[in-house]
């Protein structure tokens, strides 16, 4: 069964750093992978998704997350963050030889944007 | 559309008591999932229908839990007895395709005392 890890919990940066936030996945096959994001006081919407081709996809508000195979990694990132980026975000997984169906989620990286 | 709705938002209950939480997912979808997240343990998958099938139950932590969609409008989720450690916000997510873009609920807060 896949699993994922985020190794973050909580990250706290000021406005316009830069950011990068871990995910690790644990599944020998071909996978299916995602990053969804909670603002405050709102539901989980999906930021990006990865199926195939280039590694590197870009997502809704500047985000950007790279697969890299060999790592069994699909990191997030954004160059320069705000104030409004403050959020919870879960990665996911879904391993496509076992019908796609089903959706893992890591534990989730609390961020928090200082202005 | 309205999206996925979940009622109640927020449930505060006695141990020992019986909880029914409920779900209606975006109509057309053929999908519908139910997660926990706390804190501990992030977002846990307890158990997933399709077609209103139950499909995957093997994330129900115990007897105690149990997920019905006699529909596919609506779907509940019980907790019999209802223990302390239940307390978590419950997510219900309905999806036209398996996994591949889950449309989330505004979740219920659950609290046993």
């Amino acid at each position: 069964a896949q699993s994922v890890s985020q190794h973050n919990h909580h990250v706290i940066l000021s406005e316009a750093a830069s950011l990068e936030l871990g995910c690790n996945y644990s599944y020998g096959g071909t996978v299916n992978l995602f990053w969804y994001v909670q603002y405050p006081g709102q539901h989980l919407q999906l930021l990006l998704k990865y199926f195939s081709g280039d590694p590197l996809v870009k997502g809704i508000k500047g985000f950007e997350a790279e697969f890299i195979k060999s790592k069994f990694s699909f990191n997030l990132r954004k160059p320069s963050v705000q104030w409004s980026d403050t959020a919870e975000y879960f990665c996911a997984v879904n391993a496509v030889l076992e019908g796609n169906e089903k959706l893992t989620f890591g534990t989730g990286t609390r961020l928090t944007i200082i202005p | 559309d309205a999206g996925v709705i979940q009622s109640p938002r927020h449930e505060v209950t006695e141990m020992g008591q019986e909880v029914t939480l409920r779900c209606k997912p975006i109509s057309g979808h053929d999908y519908l999932f139910w997660y926990r997240q706390t804190m501990m343990r992030g977002l846990e998958l307890l158990i997933y229908f399709n077609n209103n099938v139950p499909i995957d139950d093997s994330g129900m932590p115990e007897d105690r839990f149990s997920a019905k969609m006699p529909n596919a409008s609506f779907s509940t989720l019980k907790i019999q007895p209802s223990e302390p450690r239940d307390s978590a916000v419950y997510f219900c997510a309905s999806s036209s395709w398996g996994g591949e873009k889950l449309f989330f609920g505004s979740g219920t807060q659950l609290s046993v005392l």
